[in-house]
């Protein structure tokens, strides 16, 4: 099992340009979650999934969409990326909302 | 909003010494407690967990307990050793009201040989 995969692992922007990050799973995990991670300020929630066709937004949703279309994939997309994105994305996925979260290897998007 | 406050930012100990890190969560539903480590350029991975109906778990080297009433949850390792050298991320999670995980900032740990 590959777990959890994500692509690209790394990416440069420039200002109002839009990208599309991939992230899967082969864990048949209902859960799927987005971060992101600055310096010194942890992880926060971008948007979450509890299942295919389902989204939903986390602590920090305002310039990025989602989508589940399928039970294995979630896409996270930038419309119009800004410097303020500059950040390293995870993509995690969990069987059920009490339990572990497994984390991919990360994409760096830097925006310039 | 909630938040989690995790404390030291930095610790250094002796190779053998225990560790101990601390976290404060505010949002009263939380009843998820998760313990991540991530190592530099890595992706952060699970190490321990705890669920709000228990107060104490152990695996190995590593035990988590907490105190609900205090909203208080601590991360404990024995027996360090320099491979637990690392950056430590406690989080808290609930689920009423929508879904809610907020991370602490995080610990970086230094284990010296």
């Amino acid at each position: 099992n590959a777990g959890v995969t994500q692509t690209p692992k790394f990416r440069v922007l420039k200002t109002g340009q839009s990208m599309t990050l991939l992230c899967a799973q082969d864990m048949n995990h209902e859960y799927m979650y987005w971060y992101r991670q600055d310096p010194g300020m942890g992880l926060r929630l971008i948007h979450y999934s509890v299942g295919e066709g389902t989204t939903a937004k986390g602590e920090v949703p305002d310039g990025y969409n989602v989508s589940r279309l399928k039970k294995q994939n979630f896409l996270l997309g930038l419309e119009s990326a800004a410097p303020s994105q500059t950040s390293v994305y995870f993509c995690a996925s969990s069987y059920i909302r009490e339990d572990t979260q497994y984390f991919g290897p990360g994409t760096r998007l830097t925006v310039l | 909003g909630e938040n989690v406050e995790q404390h030291p930012s930095t610790l250094s100990v002796q190779e053998g010494d225990s560790a101990v890190i601390k976290c404060t969560y505010s949002d009263s539903a939380s009843n998820y407690f998760p313990w991540y480590k991530q190592e530099l350029g890595k992706r952060p991975q699970l190490i321990i967990d705890i669920r709000s109906n228990v107060g104490e778990k152990k695996d190995q080297r590593i035990a988590v307990t907490l105190n609900k009433t205090a909203k208080h949850f601590s991360l404990h390792i024995t027996e360090t050793q320099p491979e637990d050298s690392a950056v430590y991320f406690c989080a808290a999670l609930s689920y009423t009201g929508g879904f809610k995980t907020i991370f602490g900032a995080g610990t970086r740990l230094f284990v010296k040989a």
